[in-house]
């Protein structure tokens, strides 16, 4: 069955950049998309981005563009989220989802990950 | 992009039904058949309840229905349960290839 395991949990200080891993298994990882979701203590889910895990294309959310890359390890059926510049506003709990029959739809999802970004 | 409008809250009492709506704009839900409804308790991750608006995962129980109407997407539970107690996020791609989910709606059974 898929699984999607998550690195452990981080703490960081602001300004400092983290990396979560996300490693699939039992399907074949270069056919589905990537996405990575947070959700901030009390807040809603927030769509971070997604990749394409054959050809590595991106896209990002406009909200954090620019201090986010996705990016995937096809032989180790891995896939990475990498955040910078944190602030405390960035502490959250981050999810890696893979698509299901659609792209745009995130069917399975990692145990998640809590980063905390504290002075 | 402007998150999808949800109530805060909904509640029913087991057996009966309840409906959630999910209001965006022709950006996002009015524009693609492309609406994602995922259940959440709190401490687990999110699991997929019905996707291109009105599909349902295997797995996931019938007493689950979605549709949409113009800019607005709404989620059906049928027969309420204990365990369906839980928050619920609407989700929608939009006009920019992005995804962009609700502010979650808490469901309470009675």
């Amino acid at each position: 069955q898929v699984q999607l395991v998550q690195s452990g949990a981080e703490v960081k200080k602001p300004g400092a950049s983290v990396k979560v891993s996300c490693k699939a298994s039992g399907y074949t990882f270069k056919n589905y998309a990537m996405h990575w979701v947070r959700q901030a203590p009390g807040q809603r889910l927030e769509w971070l981005g997604w990749i394409n895990a054959d050809n590595g294309n991106t896209k990002y959310s406009q909200h954090v563009q620019g201090r986010v890359i996705i990016t995937t390890n096809t032989s180790a059926s891995t896939a990475y989220m990498e955040l910078s510049s944190l602030r405390s506003e960035d502490t959250a709990v981050y999810y890696c989802s893979r698509a299901h029959l659609t792209t745009v739809t995130m069917g399975h999802w990692g145990q998640g990950t809590l980063v905390t970004v504290s002075s | 992009q402007s998150a999808l409008t949800q109530p805060a809250s909904v509640s029913g009492s087991p057996g009966q039904s309840i409906t959630m709506s999910c209001i965006g704009s022709s950006s996002d839900i009015g524009g693609y058949k492309f609406v994602s409804w995922y259940q959440h308790h709190p401490g687990r991750a999110p699991k997929l309840m019905i996707y291109d608006v009105t599909k349902r995962p295997s797995g996931v129980s019938n007493r689950f229905s979605g549709s949409k109407s113009g800019n607005t997407a709404s989620l059906t539970i049928s027969g309420l349960q204990a365990e369906d107690e839980a928050d619920y996020y609407c989700s929608s791609y939009t006009t920019t290839s992005s995804l962009v989910f609700g502010g979650g709606t808490k469901l309470t059974v009675l």
